[in-house]
């Protein structure tokens, strides 16, 4: 089954550490895997995504496929990362249909 | 740019009543879909659409149905609400071509139905 796995509801870290937010995927064929973040009272948007192999607000992923893994980090974390991270798949079946995770939500504390 | 635009964002509705969220986008994006937002299981589909008169169901259809008559709106009905059908809405669209482009997102309903 087409599934994205966000092991972890919340995650606290102080201002300055370093964070990864996990996201495993299970899908057969090749996948497309963002990342969207939604801050307080904001409208979902689109953070990164893994064709771009860019940094976004100092967030990188990389697409692991031999551990269908695409985690997202930062080496210093920023108390305006605290938001809400939802890990995405999309290519299913030349469908366009969209499979988020449960969603993380990053607490950065001062 | 309007973009992704969700109508309404409140609403409060009594069990069996019935109501529209609206959903337009101004971008011509061929894709639209609905999400529902629950505490700790995140984002769910309920139904989405390839292009206008073609519709499809997503994870979670029951109690909801949609229709695409243009390209540029997507409504959600609920024929019957439920308290079950408590939730934030989401309404996304995106374009077709060459790769997966990003959804983009209106701003949510929040529906309360008691």
């Amino acid at each position: 089954a087409q599934r994205v796995t966000q092991p972890e509801k919340l995650l606290s870290v102080f201002k300055g550490a370093p964070v990864e937010l996990k996201c495993n995927y299970s899908y057969s064929g090749s996948p497309e895997l963002f990342w969207y973040v939604q801050y307080s009272r904001q409208r979902l948007q689109l953070l990164l995504r893994h064709i771009s192999r860019e940094s976004i607000k100092g967030f990188t992923a990389d697409l692991n496929k031999g551990e269908t893994s695409f985690h997202l980090k930062k080496p210093f974390a920023q108390e305006e990362d605290s938001a809400m991270y939802y890990c995405a798949l999309s290519g299913l079946g030349g469908t366009y249909k969209y499979i988020f995770g449960t969603g993380t939500r990053l607490k950065v504390l001062a | 740019n309007a973009g992704v635009t969700q109508t309404p964002k409140f609403q409060v509705l009594k069990t069996g009543q019935s109501m529209t969220l609206q959903c337009a986008q101004d971008m011509n994006h061929e894709y639209m879909s609905w999400y529902r937002q629950d505490p700790g299981m995140g984002l769910r589909l309920i139904h989405y659409s390839v292009g206008a008169g073609i519709t499809d169901q997503g994870e979670v259809p029951n109690g909801y149905n949609v229709s695409r008559s243009t390209t540029e709106d997507f409504p959600l009905r609920l024929l019957s609400a439920a308290p079950s059908q408590t939730s934030v809405y989401f309404c996304a669209s995106t374009s077709k071509g060459a790769g997966n482009s990003p959804l983009h997102f209106g701003n949510g309903t929040r529906l309360t139905v008691t």
